[in-house]
């Protein structure tokens, strides 16, 4: 089964700090994806990433950094946390395909409060 | 735009059928998906249907798609208490590297 773990589920944080989320796959996936989840929203796509080292901008990026150093890691990072980044995140990698269902693997999600 | 549309809540009788509707904007998506969420967990696949179907069943599942309209359906038979989750239709954009947009979520929430 594939498995794709975050390293925390619930996370406090104070407004200014920096906020390291991270996100490991088990798969080889190519692909991996931070989403942020608020109620009536849906998911909103932050970061995603299609190899190592390479990142591109989703939706909202604004507020955050990422990286992927090694291809089954791909951190989020929160320069400077703010109440408005009080979230759930989701992490998510797929396989690398053109013409695919592209099926996307989901982490549990981190629920971050930013106080 | 690149919105997809869902109504937020749902609520049906155990034993009822349940419909979440959903409206998608790309019409060139090559596969439409349903995703469920249960109550602290991430979004897992529940179905999904490539673009040049109609109809797809799969057990109590049945996904309905009106590519002339824009809209994808989930109907789920005999609706259980396990079904109580979130649900999110989600269309896959051509080109690029695929981008896969999910919609708002409708929140099943099933009544003993």
């Amino acid at each position: 089964d594939v498995k794709v773990t975050q390293s925390s589920r619930y996370l406090v944080k104070r407004t200014g700090e920096k906020v390291f989320l991270e996100c490991v796959q088990d798969m080889d996936h190519e692909n991996m994806f931070w989403y942020r989840q608020d109620p009536g929203l849906g998911l909103r796509l932050i970061y995603f990433s299609y190899d190592v080292k390479m990142k591109e901008k989703g939706d909202i990026p604004e507020g955050y950094s990422v990286s992927r150093e090694k291809k089954e890691r791909f951190s989020l990072i929160l320069e400077s946390a703010s109440t408005n980044q009080t979230s759930m995140y989701l992490c998510a990698s797929s396989f690398l395909s053109s013409g695919g269902r592209n099926e996307q693997f989901f982490g549990p999600g981190t629920r971050l409060t930013v106080l | 735009g690149e919105d997809v549309e869902q109504s937020l809540f749902l609520s049906v009788r155990e034993g009822d059928s349940s419909v979440i509707n959903c409206t998608y904007t790309d019409s060139s998506s090559t596969y439409l998906y349903w995703y469920k969420q249960e109550p602290g967990a991430g979004l897992q696949l529940l179905t999904y249907i490539f673009s040049n179907m109609d109809m797809k069943q799969d057990q109590r599942l049945t996904v309905l798609l009106n590519k002339k309209d824009k809209h994808l359906s989930l109907r789920i038979a005999d609706t259980q208490t396990g079904d109580s989750a979130i649900y999110f239709c989600a269309e896959i954009m051509t080109g690029g590297y695929q981008k896969v947009t999910f919609g708002t979520g409708t929140k099943l929430q099933v009544i003993p």
